[in-house]
């Protein structure tokens, strides 16, 4: 099993242009999340998913767009990059409540924004 | 929502010596609160989880002990070894609510075992 994989591993964009990070899961996993990892070691939550077609805010939001088209499937756009966004991204996927809800890594995507 | 509260943010520890990690959560709701290893440029890892009918768990080295009614946590590691400088992060999660799985980490400790 591949577990979660994240596309690309590394991205260098320039201000205000556009890309999307994608995120695929082969556990069946209802839950999906988007994190951002700055120096200094915390994660923030982005945008988290329930289910397939469904998507929800997290602690930093802003500037971030999501969706959830395929259940193992969980997109992060980014429409106008700015500085800000450079950080290390984070997907996660678990099972819901009920089950074993621990919650499994990609290997993260290295995003800097110049 | 959730809103999870970490200390210490840095600890420096001798080989051997013991380490102690301490969380607090907000919301009484929360029935999950599990513990994840970020090594140097790796993803988060589970380490060790426990569920509020439960006051402590041990793996090894590694427990976890939980008191419910003053909504706090902590991880212990004992003899502690390099290999356990890393960051840990722990978590707190109301299982049973609807979106009850959004994943709230506190702020992180980095630790640092010296030789």
């Amino acid at each position: 099993n591949a577990g979660v994989t994240q596309t690309p591993k590394f991205r260098v964009l320039k201000t205000g242009q556009s890309m999307t990070l994608l995120c695929a899961q082969d556990m069946n996993h209802e839950y999906m999340y988007w994190y951002r990892q700055d120096p200094g070691m915390g994660l923030r939550l982005i945008h988290y998913s329930v289910g397939e077609g469904t998507t929800a805010k997290g602690e930093v939001p802003d500037g971030y767009n999501v969706s959830r088209l395929k259940k193992q499937n969980f997109l992060l756009g980014l429409e106008s990059a700015a500085p800000s966004q450079t950080s290390v991204y984070f997907c996660a996927s678990s099972y819901s409540r009920g089950r074993n809800t621990e919650a499994f890594f990609g290997q993260g995507t290295r995003l800097t924004v110049v | 929502g959730e809103n999870v509260e970490q200390h210490p943010s840095t600890l420096s520890v001798q080989e051997g010596d013991s380490a102690v990690i301490k969380c607090t959560y907000s919301d009484s709701a929360s029935n999950y609160f599990p513990w994840y290893k970020q090594e140097l440029g790796k993803r988060p890892q589970l380490i060790i989880d426990i569920r509020s009918n439960v006051g402590e768990k041990k793996d090894q080295r590694i427990a976890v002990t939980l008191n419910k009614t003053a909504k706090h946590f902590s991880l212990h590691i004992t003899e502690t070894q390099p290999e356990d400088s890393a960051v840990y992060f722990c978590a707190a999660i109301p299982e049973l609510k609807a979106a009850g799985n959004k994943l709230t980490f506190g702020g992180g400790t980095r630790v640092l075992v010296k030789p």
